[in-house]
């Protein structure tokens, strides 16, 4: 019902490389954001974009970046990957910023 | 800075057994209260939304209520199927747009 879908499920990459996560919002959904959750711990904001422009950002250096496309499509992408990076990364849509928030079932991301 | 607590961190219950979790929070400016429900491997599935003190809403054998200061989850006769962890967000105006602060939530298990 909540038609947010995250690829890949799961990826493993080493420290300092580079990785790119997709999410496809539900079709109408201005709004998506991305989160991250480590193990035992409640989703973390990165940020958020509305109609394709940044509309704010948590506490993640800038080696965090975004895209988000006009089919309701988006993109996490971190660089220089750290041990710590090692989460889940959840998306998730609205139909505007204060709507409640659907999400997807994230990518399990693990750094060797 | 926003801040969710959740209690207990872990609770186990025998089936048909009632009981409440408790989200408690700080925020600037309060613009809605969320509830998730987290299974092991997924992404939050939302239930409910909470605007404002003395607001209450229903589904199924869960009901939510919110005060000024916190907010209570109460189920009902609970069910083996109802375990899960469950997540409680605040949503409060950031730079134009709404993030969601969450909590660590509570794990609930049910046993038959």
């Amino acid at each position: 019902e909540t038609g947010v879908t995250q690829s890949p499920t799961h990826l493993i990459k080493t420290r300092g490389q580079q990785v790119t996560l997709r999410c496809s919002s539900q079709s109408g959904h201005n709004t998506v954001s991305w989160y991250q959750q480590a193990l035992g711990q409640g989703p973390q904001f990165i940020f958020q974009y509305y109609r394709e422009e940044e509309n704010g950002r948590g506490n993640f250096p800038p080696r965090f970046s975004g895209l988000q496309f006009p089919n309701y499509s988006s993109e996490l992408n971190v660089n220089a990957l750290e041990l710590d990076d090692s989460a889940l990364y959840l998306c998730a849509s609205s139909l505007e910023t204060n709507q409640p928030q659907h999400f997807g079932d994230g990518t399990r991301l693990s750094i060797l | 800075e926003d801040q969710v607590t959740q209690s207990p961190e872990a609770l186990r219950l025998q089936e048909g057994e009632s009981s409440s979790l408790n989200c408690s929070y700080t925020v600037s400016g309060l613009r809605g209260l969320f509830w998730y429900r987290q299974d092991p491997g997924k992404g939050p599935e939302f239930l409910f939304t909470l605007y404002s003190a003395g607001e209450e809403k229903e589904k199924e054998r869960l009901k939510a209520t919110l005060t000024k200061k916190e907010s209570f989850l109460h189920i009902t006769a609970p069910k083996p199927e109802d375990s899960a962890t469950y997540l409680c967000a605040v949503q409060a105006p950031f730079f134009g747009n709404e993030k969601l602060t969450f909590g660590t939530g509570t794990r609930l298990t049910i046993i038959p």
